[in-house]
């Protein structure tokens, strides 16, 4: 069974502080890993994935993320958050398996303020 | 390149009524998925489709929910009789290949159903 945690249903920060949107996962074997958002009113938009190789995996909107194997963590990252960064974020896995389905944590809502 | 489209984008009946929702994936795309948003949760995937063929279709609840894809491209997904905890979003999304693992899926902007 697979399946994601995010420890926090909410973050905030101040405009132009850092900002970390954490999730843990717990599978068996190694999944692969994704960072989804999602704005007022709107579907899911993509923000990176892990499959291998280097830990620290980079996506758009300056977002990235680090996998940590030991920690069993796929945090989110982005140096220095926007008042446009404010939505919900969503950590999802799939195992290597030809079990496909991606399973979904239960979602982060960030409010940046200015 | 075109998103994946969904109607409506908003829908309110009364429960035991019947309802559909319709989606075209992204051109080219062969596989789609349904997935269902419920308020404070992540989506949960309903069912998957290749081409026209279904995948996964466990999670979906089969004595009210059915989709169908019948010519590889856009699907219906439909509730009949709708009941009070149906009410959710309901999110459209398609990947590139058939190989399911690892592809990024492509998210609609979902349909928010209210039954009453």
């Amino acid at each position: 069974a697979q399946s994601v945690a995010q420890p926090e249903d909410q973050v905030n920060v101040a405009e132009g502080n850092p900002l970390t949107v954490k999730c843990t996962y717990s599978v068996s074997g190694n999944p692969y890993l994704f960072w989804y958002v999602q704005y007022p009113n709107r579907g899911l938009q993509f923000l990176l994935k892990y499959i291998t190789g280097d830990n620290l995996v980079k996506g758009s909107y300056g977002f990235e993320a680090e996998f940590n194997k030991s920690q069993t963590s796929f945090h989110l990252k982005k140096p220095s958050a926007l008042v446009s960064d404010s939505a919900l974020y969503f950590c999802a896995s799939q195992p290597r398996s030809n079990d496909y389905k991606l399973s979904f944590g239960a979602g982060t809502t960030v409010t940046v303020r200015a | 390149e075109a998103g994946v489209a969904q109607s409506p984008r908003y829908k309110i009946i009364e429960k035991r009524q019947s309802v559909a929702f319709w989606c075209n994936p992204i051109s080219g795309h062969a596989t789609l998925y349904w997935y269902q948003q419920i308020l404070g949760q992540g989506p949960k995937l309903l069912i998957q489709f290749q081409n026209n063929g279904v995948v996964d279709d466990s999670q979906l609840p089969k004595d009210r929910f059915s989709a169908e894809r019948l010519k590889g491209v856009d699907s219906t997904l439909k509730i009949q009789p709708a009941k009070l905890e149906d009410s959710a979003v309901y999110l459209c999304a398609s990947s590139l290949g058939t190989s399911g693992s690892q592809e990024t899926q492509y998210f609609g902007p979902g349909t928010r159903l209210l039954v009453l």
